[in-house]
């Protein structure tokens, strides 16, 4: 049974480029969430999606950034036109239900994005 | 957020226990106790969880407070394999979020 999946585990863009990560959540899952990891910080929650819909997208920077999940397929965190300071890592994890207590978080290996 | 406080960094040799505090005087009844850690250059793994009792699981042991302020988190024989950091994370009951700290950095000396 595959756990998270995340692809690429490395990333390099040049600053205005646009940076895709995706994520498969494991089997039988459909909720996924984004984290991202600015260097020397903690995990900072961004997005929570469930299949077609945003659940919660409150840590997402206003601009530049989106999340999907569409009915098939993996869910993508898109970065339009990237600066530096959105090099970091990126992690989705993915949970059965949403419910908090009873629901463990499996995360991916996460996305290391480098802009230059 | 109910917010939690754990040491920035903790050493331990192999195969001895190793015994991990968390403060949470806010908590509230229905924040459960979570552990998550990270190992270098992976994602967070879940460890534990628990509410009122002491857990028990293959990977480690929560001791809770009888007041629910403090937790501790007990490996009972580090390896190197356990190096990593570990974040105490009170989450509610209905809340699908997990809000990470700092962490606790563990070293295991061979």
């Amino acid at each position: 049974n595959a756990g998270v999946m995340q692809n690429p585990r490395h990333l390099v863009r040049r600053r205005g480029q646009e940076a895709r990560l995706r994520c498969s959540p494991m089997k039988g899952h459909s909720h996924v969430y984004w984290y991202r990891q600015l260097p020397e910080e903690g995990l900072k929650f961004m997005v929570y999606l469930q299949k077609e819909n945003i659940i919660d997208e409150s840590g997402m920077p206003k601009e530049r950034f989106s999340a999907e999940f569409p009915k098939e397929g993996p869910s993508i965190l898109r970065i339009q036109q990237v600066v530096r300071g959105d090099s970091a890592a990126y992690f989705c994890a993915s949970s059965p239900t949403g419910a908090g207590w009873q629901t463990e978080a499996f995360f991916g290996q996460g996305t290391r994005l480098t802009v230059v | 957020d109910a917010k939690t406080t754990q040491p920035n960094s903790m050493e331990s040799n192999e195969e001895e226990p190793v015994h991990l505090p968390c403060n949470h005087s806010t908590i509230s009844g229905t924040d459960y106790i979570h552990w998550y850690r990270q190992l270098p250059s992976q994602g967070p793994e879940y460890v534990i969880h628990g509410l009122t009792s002491n857990v028990n699981n293959r990977m480690a042991s929560l001791a809770i407070a009888e007041d629910r302020k403090s937790s501790t988190l007990i490996l009972h024989r580090a390896t190197l394999r356990d190096a990593a950091v570990y974040y105490c994370i009170l989450r509610d009951a209905g809340d699908y979020k997990l809000s990470f700290g700092a962490g606790t950095t563990v070293t295991v000396r061979a």
